[in-house]
């Protein structure tokens, strides 16, 4: 069955240093995967998207990922941080648009 | 403006008492999806749709019900809610046989079963 796991429960990072969420999968195949942002009391919006090609794919608000098919990862960065970038982060897998499966979340706090 | 919209944002109810959520894209989106939010265990499908009266279970569908007849609604329904289903509730809907794009996500309902 598929799995979708997010190691880090919570992050702390400083306001200008880099930031890296991680993401493993266990899927039978190479799925579609993506990264979400929730911010605290919205819905979720779509950060960025890998479904084939180049394997380093840009996203929205300067976040970037790395589709690493050797080790089952897609982890989610961002060289310099910003306070607004305070927020809950998912890593969500599929084969299709319509079945997803979540992982349960990185709580990122940004300190001054 | 493209949105999915959820009606109502916050509901408090008691066990057993018929509640029904509304989820209504204006996207012309195929696919449609109910998940619920729960501290530490991120968003779980509850139902799916692929189109106008096709709709199919998710991962926890026990205890709703979903309807699709018409392509921008998407009502969740819970015939006897219990306090286990109190939940974050969010609809999604993406655009289908274009391909793979993600999904849009509405603002959530926040469901308080006493």
């Amino acid at each position: 069955a598929q799995s979708v796991t997010q190691p880090d429960i919570h992050i702390t990072v400083s306001e200008g240093a880099s930031l890296e969420l991680r993401c493993n999968y266990s899927y039978g195949a190479t799925p579609y995967l993506f990264w979400y942002v929730q911010s605290p009391g919205q819905g979720l919006q779509l950060l960025l998207k890998y479904f084939s090609g180049d394997t380093l794919v840009q996203g929205i608000k300067g976040f970037e990922a790395e589709f690493k098919r050797s080790q089952s990862s897609f982890n989610l960065r961002k060289p310099s941080v910003h306070w607004s970038d305070a927020a809950e982060y998912f890593c969500a897998v599929g084969i299709n648009d319509y079945k997803l499966s979540f992982g349960a979340g990185t709580t990122v706090t940004v300190r001054a | 403006e493209a949105q999915v919209t959820q009606n109502p944002r916050y509901l408090i109810t008691v066990t057993g008492k018929k509640l029904t959520v509304t989820c209504s894209q204006n996207m012309n989106h195929e696919y449609m999806s109910w998940y619920r939010q729960d501290p530490g265990l991120g968003l779980r499908q509850i139902y799916y749709s692929m189109n106008v009266e096709v709709t199919d279970k998710g991962d926890v569908p026990e205890g709703y019900k979903v309807s699709r007849k018409e392509k921008r609604n998407f009502p969740l329904i819970l015939e006897s809610p219990s306090p286990n289903q109190t939940s974050l509730y969010f609809c999604a809907s993406s655009p289908g046989r274009q391909g793979p794009v993600g999904q849009y996500f509405g603002p959530g309902t926040r469901l308080t079963v006493t």
